[in-house]
C-alpha cells in the first residue's frame, strides 16, 4: 500500500449535490490529519484538521477511522467555488515525516 | 496573500546555472519545510528544518541542491546546476511544530530551458 492514497478523480459534481472523497494511508502510528485545498497554481491552503472524533466546518465534515486507517471528506450542498485539488496530508509524529497525497480533484459542475 | 513570504515569484533560467529560493516563514514558527510539487502531483518535501537543524532531508537531492536554515529563521533552496527536470513549483511551509498546520507560502515557479 502507499504511504497515503487518494482517488485522484476528476470528480464531476453537479452544484448543491453532496461529494465525499477518502484518502487511506499505511502507517498507523501516524498521529495528525489535514485536509489541504489547492487552487490551480496557487499554494495549498489549510481546510480542517482531522480529529480522532470527527470535525465538521459548516458544509464541510471530516472524519477519521482509525480501524481502516483512512481519513474522509464530506461537501454537502458543493458551490462552484468548491471546484480544486484536495490534498491529504499524514504525520507521523514519531518520525516527524510529513506524506502529502496527491489529490483529488472536483469540479462542480452549474 | 500568504504569511510565509518567498521570492522569486518566478524564475526562469537555462539548465547547467546555479538558482536559489528565499523563504521567511511566519514569525515563531520553528518548522519550516521545503516542497517540490510537479504539476498535477502533490507537494513532494524536499527538506524540514526545525530551528536551523535538518530534521529531515532524505528527499533532497543532495548531488545538487543545498538548504540551510543558519539563524533558524528565514532558508535558502540552492540548486546548482541547474537541470530541465527541476522545472516545477517550490513551495516553502512553516508551522509553530512538528504536527501542526503547515501555513504555505505562495511559492517559486521555476522553468528550466
Amino acid at each position: 500500500r502507499k504511504e497515503v492514497e487518494q482517488d485522484p478523480g476528476p470528480f464531476n459534481v453537479p452544484e448543491g449535490a453532496t461529494v465525499a472523497f477518502n484518502c487511506t494511508y499505511s502507517n498507523s502510528a501516524s498521529q495528525s490529519f489535514f485536509w489541504y485545498r489547492q487552487d490551480c497554481r496557487k499554494e495549498p491552503k489549510l481546510l480542517m484538521s482531522v480529529y480522532s472524533s470527527g470535525n465538521e466546518d459548516g458544509r464541510f465534515t471530516a472524519q477519521l477511522n482509525r480501524a481502516s486507517q483512512y481519513i474522509s471528506l464530506l461537501i454537502r450542498d458543493s458551490k462552484l467555488s468548491d471546484s480544486a485539488t484536495y490534498l491529504c496530508v499524514v504525520d507521523s509524529n514519531r518520525d516527524d515525516k510529513i506524506i502529502f497525497g496527491k489529490g483529488t480533484r472536483l469540479h462542480i459542475l452549474p | 496573500e500568504a504569511e510565509v513570504a518567498q521570492s522569486p515569484r518566478y524564475k526562469i533560467t537555462e539548465k547547467s546555472q546555479a538558482v536559489a529560493f528565499w523563504c521567511d516563514p511566519i514569525s515563531g514558527h520553528a518548522t519550516l519545510y521545503w516542497y517540490r510539487q510537479i504539476l498535477g502531483q502533490g507537494p513532494e518535501l524536499l527538506v524540514q528544518f526545525q530551528d536551523e537543524s535538518v530534521v529531515d532531508d532524505s528527499q533532497l537531492p543532495k548531488d545538487r541542491f543545498s538548504a540551510e536554515r543558519l539563524k533558524g529563521v528565514d532558508s535558502t533552496l540552492k540548486i546548482q546546476p541547474a537541470e530541465l527536470g527541476d522545472s516545477a513549483m517550490y513551495l516553502c511551509a512553516s508551522s509553530s511544530h512538528s504536527g501542526q498546520p503547515q501555513h504555505f507560502g505562495d511559492g517559486t515557479r521555476l522553468s528550466i530551458l
